[in-house]
């Protein structure tokens, strides 16, 4: 079955820097790739998605960039300020099985004043 | 618009016992989905409702089933609880999840933990 790999686990950034997370996955068939933040007590939010005829994917201060041939997708969050601070996963599916989400283990990000 | 409603927020149950959480989707979404969160495993998907049948099913034990109703509000069950099962349970909504178009949104949750 698919699997997918996040990376770091924990990221401590100074607010205004940007911050940077990366998932790869290990099924070529998965062709949707949403990334969901989660804030304590609380159920993911989607904040941005890309699927797999796109190369690149901007959100105001969020983007999200995809390489399919490696595998390999990346969550960039500029300007971060302290309520980014929560917990990203980022997660794939296939076609025809797109509620059937695999997630990466998560990066709680934390922006220091 | 309301989002992805579930219910109850928090319960505690004793071992043995069984459990009932209840999702109502987004309005006009018709694919429900569930998964389970824990700190050891992440979140993993349990299984997906569309029109009331199941359309896939992840890893789990036959005792978590669920269900779904004509207005697309979805049901599980847990039955013969265990302590690992101790978790949050995410409920999910799309329109529709064979379209390459769907987005899926996630409620808050129901907090379940079993002593």
């Amino acid at each position: 079955g698919e699997n997918v790999e996040q990376h770091p686990s924990t990221l401590s950034v100074q607010e205004g820097d940007s911050a940077v997370i990366k998932c790869t996955y290990s099924d070529s068939a998965s062709n949707y790739f949403p990334w969901y933040k989660q804030e304590l007590g609380k159920g993911p939010q989607l904040i941005i998605d890309i699927r797999s005829n796109v190369g690149e994917k901007k959100d105001q201060r969020i983007a999200v960039t995809l390489n399919k041939t490696a595998k390999h997708f990346s969550l960039h969050i500029t300007e971060t300020q302290p309520e980014d601070s929560a917990v990203y996963f980022c997660a794939a599916s296939k076609p025809g099985t797109a509620s059937k989400l695999t997630f990466g283990t998560g990066t709680r990000l934390q922006v220091t004043l | 618009k309301a989002g992805v409603t579930q219910t109850p927020r928090y319960l505690i149950k004793t071992r043995g016992q069984q459990v009932t959480l209840s999702c109502s989707p987004i309005s006009g979404h018709r694919s429900v989905s569930w998964y389970q969160q824990t700190p050891g495993q992440g979140l993993q998907f349990l299984f997906e409702y569309f029109s009331e049948t199941q359309r896939n099913k992840g890893n789990f034990p036959g005792r978590f089933s669920g269900r779904q109703f004509s207005n697309s509000r979805s049901e599980m069950n847990v039955s013969t609880l265990e302590l690992g099962d101790s978790a949050l349970y995410l409920c999910a909504s799309s329109l529709d999840s064979r379209s390459s178009g769907n987005t899926i949104y996630f409620g808050e949750g129901s907090w379940l933990t079993v002593v």
